[in-house]
């Protein structure tokens, strides 16, 4: 089946440490998102990927970084400059940018920063 | 950041009844709306894709309108079921930048049985 992947659903940190967001996806598209949800808030943009070995950053860059060395694969890596991390993050790929179809949304992973 | 608002932000349903929702956003360099659905535990799913002023769109017993002269769009629920209860998002789309999507915060609809 065809999808987007994301790893681990749940993942805790202690304040301080870098923490890598895993995302694959095997549509075969070739544009790529992360998005970051909080309570009462819409899905905000950290940063999209229109191309391999190409990356943008979104609304809410500050505090993370990511690569597109693979077409599948978009890992975030939430780093200690994050003010605040803990947040539902969401990965999405869509054909290209200009897509009819939409997004294809992963299934989330909850961040926890103790 | 372009402002996107969805309301009512929750709404509950008796099983049977009809229901609608809207999502406000900027009327000027418009280039899409999408309708999300995301339901407790699963990923959020594309409902619709509209990018012509007029635009109706309809899935089954779901169906969305567009006025992007106004800046406004509603989502209609005909008959509610309960597993049309989630969460409906909106995301609008500039001519700017058409990778970035706006999201509103989502209007969530319980339906009782």
């Amino acid at each position: 089946d065809g999808g987007i992947t994301q790893s681990p659903k749940y993942l805790f940190r202690k304040e301080g440490q870098n923490v890598t967001l895993s995302c694959e996806q095997n549509l075969n598209h070739d544009a790529m998102y992360w998005y970051r949800q909080d309570p009462g808030q819409g899905l905000r943009l950290i940063y999209y990927s229109q191309i391999v070995n190409d990356f943008q950053k979104g609304d809410i860059a500050e505090g993370y970084s990511v690569s597109r060395e693979k077409k599948e694969s978009f890992p975030l890596t939430v780093t200690s400059a994050q003010k605040n991390p803990t947040a539902f993050y969401l990965c999405a790929s869509s054909i290209q940018g200009r897509s009819s179809t939409g997004q294809f949304f992963g299934p989330g992973t909850r961040l926890t920063v103790l | 950041i372009l402002n996107v608002e969805q309301s009512p932000q929750s709404l509950h349903v008796q099983e049977g009844d009809s229901t609608n929702f809207t999502c406000s956003f900027p009327s000027s360099n418009f280039y899409a709306l999408h309708w999300y659905r995301w339901e407790t535990a699963k990923s959020p799913e594309a409902l619709f894709v509209m990018t012509l002023n007029g635009d109706e769109k309809k899935k089954g017993r779901i169906s969305a309108t567009l006025n992007t002269k106004e800046g406004y769009s509603y989502l209609y629920i005909k008959g509610s079921q309960p597993e049309d209860s989630a969460t409906y998002l909106c995301a609008f789309i500039s001519g700017s930048n058409d990778y970035k999507l706006s999201f509103g915060a989502g209007t969530t609809v319980t339906v009782r049985a």
